[in-house]
């Protein structure tokens, strides 16, 4: 079974400052791993994606990830936040499952930009 | 616009009542899938399919029933709505089959209360 633990349901930063989500997996396999992004009353959409090519992933934003197999973590970076980037943040692990693919997600961290 | 379409957007049903949530996509992913969105729970998966004709469970099935009778529409129906259903609902899709990496594309949910 496949798992992903996000450490803190809620951050705060300053604008400008450094924004770092934490994210941890679990799995028997060489996963696909996700961040998405939620809006207040919105769906999630694809905030970047690592599937075993370059391990420092860019995603949409200004927002990266670096895959670390040693720590099984794929933190979620970016240098400077904006106020923008107010938002739910969840990190997902794909797992294959009988033909398909399934995403597992985490609990998400709120993420609040202070002017 | 491509993408995926949810109705209704919000509603509020009496405990006992029927309840079928739809969900059309125009993609032409094979895999659909339904999530619950519930606070500090994160999203979890209900049913998925992975091509037309075919579906399956997921953590949370109990309660609910789907049918995906072609590649576009997925509906998602509660035969006897109870209070703790009460949550957002989410349907997504993917390409499914070997060009699948777990990337998933959602709408934007169907608030659902049930009192």
């Amino acid at each position: 079974a496949q798992s992903v633990t996000q450490l803190g349901s809620h951050v705060s930063v300053s604008e400008g400052a450094l924004v770092l989500l934490r994210c941890n997996y679990s799995s028997s396999v060489p996963p696909y791993l996700f961040w998405y992004v939620q809006y207040p009353n919105q769906g999630l959409q694809l905030l970047l994606k690592y599937t075993s090519a370059a391990t420092l992933v860019k995603g949409i934003n200004g927002f990266e990830a670096e895959f670390k197999k040693s720590e099984t973590s794929f933190h979620l970076t970016k240098p400077s936040a904006h106020m923008s980037d107010a938002a739910e943040y969840f990190c997902a692990v794909s797992r294959s499952g009988a033909g398909s693919y399934q995403l597992t997600f985490g609990k998400g961290t709120k993420l609040s930009v202070i002017p | 616009i491509a993408g995926i379409t949810q109705a209704p957007t919000s509603q509020i049903l009496a405990a006992g009542r029927r309840m079928t949530l739809r969900c059309t996509q125009d993609m032409r992913h094979n895999a659909m899938y339904w999530y619950r969105q519930d606070l500090g729970l994160g999203l979890r998966l209900i049913h998925y399919s992975n091509t037309a004709g075919t579906t399956g469970k997921g953590e949370v099935p109990d309660g609910y029933s789907v049918s995906r009778a072609n590649t576009d529409d997925f509906p998602l129906t509660l035969a006897s709505a109870v209070p703790s259903q009460t949550s957002v609902y989410f349907c997504a899709s993917g390409k499914g089959g070997n060009r699948n990496t777990g990337e998933l594309f959602f709408g934007e949910g169907s608030r659902l209360t049930v009192l």
